[in-house]
């Protein structure tokens, strides 16, 4: 099945404490992209990747790092997480490096203590 | 900045039609996305448009015009199963993209 997964589901972690959020798609997609999604306003680029080793930031790539070593993955970095870092993640792929119709992963509950 | 703004809310009635207006101003325009989002799940695609005129896919059509800076969704016939999130999306020059805050649709028997 083709799809977009990501894990954990949801995470509940404390202020400072690095974690990974990962990314993986199967649909063989040249373009990855991070998006968080709060209240009030909407979703909000974090970080794209246009292909493996080329990455570019969004609207709000502060406190996260992402890295594209393979096609497949596409990984969250949070270094040292903060409360304000607190949403819900997701990740998407689209089938060429110029972005069109992308195809969204569940999602990631993140809460930071 | 870069603005894109829809209402937050609408309410319409099952077998109705609805206009959902996107208007948008950005340092680049490539295209612009409709997204569909269930609460509780991820966004799923609904339309693209990147020239001006309209674009119908079967009970929903989008359109465009560049030089307004708008687009509109119509979806027609409504379905209870249409209430959701409607997200309008800007791809910029740069190829990362811009969603709207997104328009609740209520839809009522």
């Amino acid at each position: 099945e083709a799809q977009v997964t990501q894990n954990p589901r949801y995470l509940i972690t404390v202020t400072g404490k690095k974690l990974t959020v990962t990314c993986s798609q199967n649909m063989n997609h040249e373009y990855m992209s991070w998006y968080r999604q709060d209240p009030g306003l909407g979703l909000r680029q974090i970080y794209y990747s246009m292909n493996v080793e080329v990455t570019d930031k969004g609207d709000v790539p502060e406190g996260y790092k992402v890295s594209r070593k393979e096609k497949r993955n596409f990984p969250l970095i949070l270094e040292s997480p903060s409360p304000n870092q607190t949403s819900l993640y997701f990740c998407a792929s689209s089938r060429t490096s110029w972005v069109h119709e992308q195809f969204f992963g569940p999602g990631t509950r993140l809460t930071v203590l | 900045g870069q603005n894109i703004d829809q209402p937050t809310e609408m309410t319409a009635t099952e077998g109705a039609i609805v206009q959902i207006n996107c208007t948008y101003q950005t340092s680049g325009f490539n295209g612009l996305f409709w997204y569909q989002q269930h609460a509780g799940e991820a966004p799923t695609f609904l339309s693209y448009n990147v020239l001006d005129g309209l674009e119908e896919k079967g009970r929903f059509s989008s359109f465009l015009s560049r030089s307004k800076g708008y687009s509109y969704l119509l979806l027609k016939e409504l379905q209870m199963k249409d209430s959701a999130s409607y997200l309008c999306a800007v791809r910029l020059g740069n190829n990362d993209m811009r969603f709207g805050a997104g328009t609740r649709l209520t839809v009522k028997p």
